[in-house]
């Protein structure tokens, strides 16, 4: 089974519009983190936001923010006010406690239309 | 800043060559990463290395082999090339602190290999 699941192979958003990229896990072990990842048409894999299992409240970095809802597995990375320098691929990643993997998922490529 | 690089942004080899990718970090990191990337495939581990010497097999391993003599540096090595193994290669590093489950792995700007 896909640790992580992203279903949104592509996504278009307006300008200044908010945007959320869904991302599902899965894992048994009641401890584990969170990540999300731009990558640029460049290459380079940008950190942008960790959740870990037992925040009790949503991350959130500038303009991003992560909707965690535990009981769904999901962790979606919501991006207000976007802007042309969005347009990207989006990576959500998992960790368990124990282990030194990462799990990715396959990816989400953000279009920010003017 | 953590800086991890790697040798090469772009590579054109050709079938049945033998490959090295090298890659480097300065933080004392106890962990590196091989990744490979394709579209619609996200990122898959090829091997990873918990400390010099040390090697674990990720998803993906067939055809490819890695060496770790030296703390900072992981080498990703393609015994005899074949044109799947065209893609982009990102190494990764990361410390061991088990209590920091909040640091990221830090990624290297990437290697686009075509084998032809």
């Amino acid at each position: 089974a896909q640790k992580i699941t992203q279903t949104q192979p592509g996504m278009f958003v307006q300008e200044k519009e908010a945007v959320t990229l869904d991302c599902t896990y899965d894992t048994s072990d009641p401890s584990y983190g969170l990540f999300w990842y731009k990558q640029p048409s460049s290459g380079e894999m940008i950190f942008l936001i960790y959740q870990g299992s037992y925040d009790q409240q949503n991350a959130t970095e500038g303009r991003y923010s992560l909707n965690f809802q535990k009981a769904r597995k999901s962790a979606n990375l919501v991006i207000s006010a976007s802007q042309l320098g969005d347009s990207a691929m989006y990576f959500c990643a998992m960790r368990e406690s124990l282990g030194n993997q990462f799990y990715f998922g396959t990816g989400t490529s953000l279009t920010v239309i003017p | 800043d953590v800086k991890v690089t790697q040798s090469s942004r772009y590579l054109v080899k050709r079938t049945g060559e033998k490959v090295f990718l090298e890659c480097v970090q300065d933080m004392d990191h106890e962990n590196m990463f091989w990744y490979r990337q394709d579209p619609g495939l996200g990122l898959r581990l090829i091997y990873f290395s918990y400390d010099v010497k040390m090697k674990e097999k990720g998803d993906i391993p067939e055809g490819y082999s890695v060496s770790r003599e030296k703390k900072e540096r992981f080498s990703l090595i393609l015994e005899s090339a074949s044109t799947n193994q065209t893609s982009m290669y990102l190494c990764a590093s990361r410390s061991q602190a088990f209590t920091r489950k909040q640091e990221t792995q830090y990624f290297g700007p990437g290697t686009r290999l075509l084998v032809l």
